[in-house]
């Protein structure tokens, strides 16, 4: 089983970039998040979904785009890449039933120089 | 809405002392609460949960936190600390019936030899 997967593990981008990281699941669980983790700071969250095709806004969503195409994978996408967006990126992915007990991908650390 | 507050960034500890970890939270209706435990260069896991019932929750390695509604905390604590211990450790409530969850900054737990 291998829960939530995400691809690449590692970036460096040049300012300007763009790039897409992919989360993928295999619980069959109807929400997704994408967080961002800095020193000192936790994890805010960026986007999340409740369900296929739907997205929302979360605390830090400047600068990054989602999608929810299918019900197992949940893209965020960074347009054009900015220095202050390095950082570790982290997928997470819990069930409806009520608790919201989240489960998370191994993190995908993106370097914008 | 909800905030959560962890009131160390680090808590250094001596092998085989206890420690505590502290948390507190503010929300406006009732709340699930979570600690997650991050080891170094992988994503947040899952060490134990309250959800309703006995307020004192345990985890499966020795760990424990109790659920204190008067002073909205949520204190993680160990008897006995090991080096493999050695981790940043997460606080988060959800709201019954929400679709987010709120973390805290993190505790940088280090046990020395």
């Amino acid at each position: 089983n291998a829960g939530v997967t995400q691809t690449p593990k590692f970036r460096v981008l040049k300012t300007g970039q763009s790039m897409t990281l992919l989360c993928a699941q295999d619980m069959n669980h109807e929400y997704m998040y994408w967080y961002r983790q800095d020193p000192g700071m936790g994890l805010r969250l960026i986007h999340y979904s409740v369900g296929e095709g739907t997205t929302a806004k979360g605390e830090v969503p400047d600068g990054y785009n989602v999608s929810r195409l299918k019900k197992q994978n949940f893209l965020l996408g960074l347009e054009s890449a900015a220095p202050s967006q390095t950082s570790v990126y982290f997928c997470a992915s819990s069930d409806t039933s009520g608790t919201l007990e989240a489960f998370f991908g191994q993190g995908t650390r993106l370097t914008v120089v | 809405a909800q905030s959560v507050t962890q009131l160390d960034s680090q808590v250094p500890v001596f092998e085989e002392a206890p420690v505590e970890l502290r948390c507190n939270y503010s929300s406006s209706v009732s709340v699930y609460l979570f600690w997650y435990v991050q080891y170094p260069n992988q994503g947040l896991q899952l060490l134990l949960k309250y959800l309703s019932g006995s307020t004192l929750v345990k985890s499966i390695n020795g760990f424990e936190a109790e659920f204190n509604k008067s002073q909205t905390s949520f204190h993680l604590r160990k008897p006995s600390v090991h080096i493999s211990d050695t981790a940043e450790y997460f606080c988060a409530v959800s709201e019954t019936g929400g679709f987010k969850t709120i973390f805290g900054a993190g505790t940088r737990l280090f046990v020395k030899a």
